[in-house]
């Protein structure tokens, strides 16, 4: 079984100032994860999927994550935050070689930007 | 390219009616899978169709079912509905061969009164 806990339910950053969403894992197999992104009335967007080809991923819009076996971590991060990343986010694990992609979802993190 | 689309956009329905909603993956795409998520929740793993079957199904009752059809597109049914089955329900598409990398639609905002 996997699962994920997002550490943070609310984090609030000012414009330009760096993001850190932070999320660990459980799973009992080589996980995959992702960071999507969901803003008001939108649906869910993916900003970038880890499947172990490398431990710094890169995603859309500045985004990047680091995957932390030994501390089982995969947090979000971006140099400057930017008004329009103001949203929820999620962190979400895969173990395909336990279920066929049934995703697990976190229980999200509200972003908040101020001017 | 025509990404996941999904209908309708809002449904309002009483306690104990059915309900049906809709979903076409995104071109290409073989894979759909279903969500809900509850007001201030994470999306919850519903089901998963691939050649017309169910091939996996999350901790919901019988009352959800669903349906794919040969052109790839889906339904999702609500039977007997309650007052939680009140949600943003998901579909997401993907291809078999990569079935975790999945693209979601807009979503259809259920209200049950």
């Amino acid at each position: 079984a996997q699962s994920v806990t997002q550490l943070d339910s609310h984090v609030s950053v000012s414009e330009g100032t760096p993001v850190l969403l932070r999320c660990n894992y459980s799973s009992s197999y080589s996980p995959s994860l992702f960071w999507y992104v969901q803003h008001p009335n939108k649906g869910l967007q993916l900003l970038l999927k880890y499947t172990s080809a490398a431990t710094l991923v890169k995603g859309i819009n500045g985004f990047e994550a680091e995957f932390k076996k030994s501390e089982t971590s995969f947090h979000l991060t971006k140099p400057s935050a930017h008004m329009s990343d103001a949203a929820e986010y999620f962190c979400v694990v895969s173990a395909l070689t336990d279920s066929w992609g049934k995703l697990q979802f976190g229980a999200g993190t509200q972003v908040v930007v101020t001017p | 390219d025509a990404g996941v689309t999904q209908s309708p956009t809002h449904l309002i329905k009483t306690r104990g009616q059915q309900v049906t909603l809709r979903c076409s993956p995104k071109s290409g795409h073989d894979t759909v899978s279903w969500y809900q998520q509850a007001l201030g929740q994470g999306p919850q793993f519903i089901f998963q169709y691939y050649e017309e079957e169910e091939r996996q199904r999350g901790n919901f009752p019988d009352r959800f079912s669903g349906h794919q059809f040969p052109n790839y597109s889906s339904e999702l049914n609500v039977n007997a509905l309650l007052l939680g089955d009140s949600a943003l329900y998901l579909c997401a598409s993907s291809q078999d061969r990569d079935a975790e990398t999945q693209y979601f639609g807009p979503g259809t905002r259920l209200l049950v009164l």
